[in-house]
């Protein structure tokens, strides 16, 4: 057990709708990152938090969105669902903001759009 | 960009044999290198790192040296046990930006 969790385990939607994803960090850890495991894409890096602000964008698309809360959970809002999004979303966590630390993972959020 | 290559799986092996994993990097200046390890079902957890040229990562009877002359850092186990049946992915981080770049990842199963 990472420390990291995620919620929910599995999420099955439509294309059009919108679906939030929840991640919380281990306790103590200020940065989060989200990534997407796809078939296609393989790993791929979305967006980093750190202590509330937004420090690293990856490969992220303009219909998803994050953000990190006061109590350093985040979430990972992606709205105008399509086909393509149905992928493993993982969500990490790190100690610092910067070099080459250790990032712990959660479990993944398995998200199926139909 | 920075990238990782490794190489494609899946590999199928026998209990008790001899694993390699090649992985090489593109990157400027002086990343930080990861394999992570994915078994069914879970998210991923680190196996090992190594943080600067010539150093030796190892846990669980894996190893990997870092190699800035080849940009390489190839994952190896003696003796695999079915146990390390999973998906194996090399990464780098750079001191900049903290983010991970992931290669495509190994399927390894080993057959007992």
């Amino acid at each position: 057990d990472s420390g990291v969790t995620q919620t929910p385990k599995h999420l099955i939607t439509a294309t059009g709708q919108r679906v939030t994803l929840r991640c919380s960090p281990r306790s103590g850890d200020l940065s989060v990152y989200w990534y997407q495991q796809s078939l296609d894409q393989g790993l791929q890096f979305l967006i980093q938090y750190y202590n509330g602000e937004e420090r690293a964008k990856g490969n992220i698309l303009e219909r998803f969105s994050a953000q990190q809360f006061p109590d350093l959970h985040s979430e990972l809002n992606l709205s105008s669902l399509e086909l393509g999004d149905s992928a493993l979303y993982f969500c990490a966590s790190s100690a610092l903001a910067g070099g080459p630390h250790e990032q712990f993972f959660g479990p993944g959020t398995r998200l199926t759009v139909l | 960009g920075d990238s990782v290559t490794q190489m494609e799986g899946p590999v199928t092996l026998s209990e008790e044999a001899f694993l390699t994993i090649n992985c090489t990097y593109t990157a400027t200046g002086y990343p930080s290198l990861f394999w992570y390890v994915q078994y069914p079902g879970e998210g991923l957890q680190l196996l090992l790192k190594a943080t600067k040229a010539d150093d030796k990562g190892s846990n669980k009877g894996f190893e990997a040296t870092y190699r800035k002359e080849t940009t390489s850092f190839h994952l190896e186990k003696g003796s695999v046990q079915v146990s390390d049946s999973a998906v194996y992915f090399c990464a780098l981080s750079k001191a900049a930006g903290n983010k991970l770049t992931f290669g495509g990842g190994t399927r390894v199963l080993v057959k007992p």
